[in-house]
């Protein structure tokens, strides 16, 4: 069955650090695959989407990157955090049923 | 969308009343509806599904109805419990790829 991995839950970073969250997904190849971010009490906001290795689409302007260096594997990354970088944090991998999330990264900004 | 920048409007039930939850969605050509069900502090899970080519589907205590008329969604629990407490989203994909498009969200609020 088809599993997906993002972590860390939490994470607490001071203005200006870098940033890196990774997620994985196991039973599934080729997947497409998606970070969404979710502001307290607001809806999901699509950050970047990858359809394969190195493809990477950026759908809003911002101070985050994305990277998939292998199949299964998406990474949301920044240089220097921001203080509106906090937020909730999504993974997930689509197929032509809908998508699986992962359980999300808590990051705040201090 | 602009809808994310948005507070989540909420529809509060009484325990053991049916909710229903409602949905406009925008491309009259998308084939198929999701309803997610977020509980706080965890990614959204998936309730329920259905096609273009149906109007109805039950599931668990849960019913989703379609109306292609007028691009609207609901999705129906009966004898809603505590545990429904969440937030809700409906999602649509629009023909031709496998990214969908989710709604704005409707945070269920139970009352006792």
């Amino acid at each position: 069955s088809q599993t997906i991995h993002q972590w860390p839950a939490t994470l607490v970073q001071p203005v200006g650090s870098p940033l890196s969250l990774e997620c994985t997904v196991e039973g599934t190849s080729n997947p497409n695959l998606y970070w969404y971010r979710q502001a307290a009490g607001r809806g999901l906001q699509l950050l970047f989407y990858s359809v394969g290795i190195g493809q990477i689409s950026s759908e809003v302007p911002q101070n985050l990157s994305a990277s998939r260096p292998q199949d299964r594997q998406f990474i949301l990354s920044s240089k220097k955090l921001l203080l509106s970088d906090s937020g909730f944090y999504l993974c997930a991998w689509s197929d032509r049923y809908g998508y699986t999330f992962g359980s999300g990264t808590r990051l705040t900004v201090v | 969308g602009e809808s994310v920048g948005l507070h989540l409007p909420t529809l509060s039930v009484q325990e053991g009343d049916n909710s229903i939850i409602n949905c406009a969605y925008s491309n009259s050509a998308s084939d198929y509806f999701i309803w997610y069900k977020q509980e706080s502090g965890k990614g959204p899970q998936f309730i329920i599904d259905i096609r273009s080519n149906m109007d109805k589907r039950q599931g668990q205590r849960v019913t989703v109805l379609l109306n292609k008329t007028v691009k609207h969604l609901s999705l129906q629990i009966a004898a809603t419990q505590p545990g429904d407490s969440a937030v809700y989203f409906c999602a649509e994909r629009p023909p031709g790829n496998d990214k969908i498009i989710f709604g704005k969200g409707t945070r269920l609020h139970i009352l006792p």
